[in-house]
């Protein structure tokens, strides 16, 4: 079955440290989601892209986040710089317009 | 905005048991779609079924249904013959069906299948 591919999977990083999460979707799909999940918050919405256009990132804290597709095969979400605070899960998904999508096994992150 | 309520934050059933998990939902669209994610202690998300509001048949998928309730904005779950391997959290989903293409999740319940 085809996946979508984070990495890493476990990061641990020292608050004030730049945090490069990355995502390989699957391939032929158009749209890319990046999604946090805490225990307070549960699973939030932070950007999508389609066609590799960033289409929403009003979920994004805008100083320290940003979201980027620098090609098709390609997702990346860095923070910097990072903080407790956003020690988290975040997933990537993929899809097809009208369609389900395809979850990654998720980046855990913790800022200490 | 959107809104999705689960309201059952924790279940338990005993194994080949039948279990409903109750979802609602809050949106003045006509047009969606709804899902149900599981997500499993390996944290991976796995999309266990999908329905499309325009569709009035009932989704299923093996020993999993749903229950579409449209004027009610209702959407169950129903899990037939429950197995130790159905131990998970679980997520309801909206996706408006035109705009806005990302998820609104409720907060999940955490079903416990005992043996």
């Amino acid at each position: 079955d085809a996946r979508v591919t984070q990495t890493p999977r476990d990061k641990v990083t020292e608050m004030g440290q730049e945090v490069t999460m990355r995502c390989q979707p699957i391939l032929g799909h158009n749209t890319v989601f990046w999604y946090r999940q805490t225990m307070m918050q549960g699973l939030e919405l932070l950007a999508y892209f389609r066609n590799r256009a960033p289409l929403d990132d009003s979920g994004m804290p805008k100083d320290r986040f940003s979201a980027e597709m620098p090609d098709a095969t390609l997702a990346t979400l860095k923070i910097q710089p990072s903080e407790p605070r956003d020690s988290a899960v975040y997933f990537c998904a993929s899809g097809l317009w009208g369609g389900g999508y395809t979850f990654g096994s998720g980046t855990r992150l913790t800022v200490v | 905005a959107q809104t999705v309520t689960q309201s059952q934050p924790e279940m338990s059933v005993q194994e080949a048991e039948t279990v409903t998990l109750s979802c609602t939902y809050d949106t003045s669209e006509s047009n969606y779609y709804l899902f149900w994610y599981k997500q499993p202690p390996s944290r991976q998300m796995i999309l266990v079924i999908r329905q499309e509001a325009y569709k009035q048949q009932n989704a299923t998928e093996n020993r999993f249904s749903v229950n579409f309730q449209k004027a009610a904005k209702s959407f169950s779950l129903k899990i037939s013959d429950s197995q130790l391997g159905d131990t998970a959290m679980y997520f309801c989903a909206f996706r408006s069906g035109g705009g806005a293409d990302g998820l609104t999740f409720g907060k999940g319940t955490h079903l416990i299948i005992q043996p």
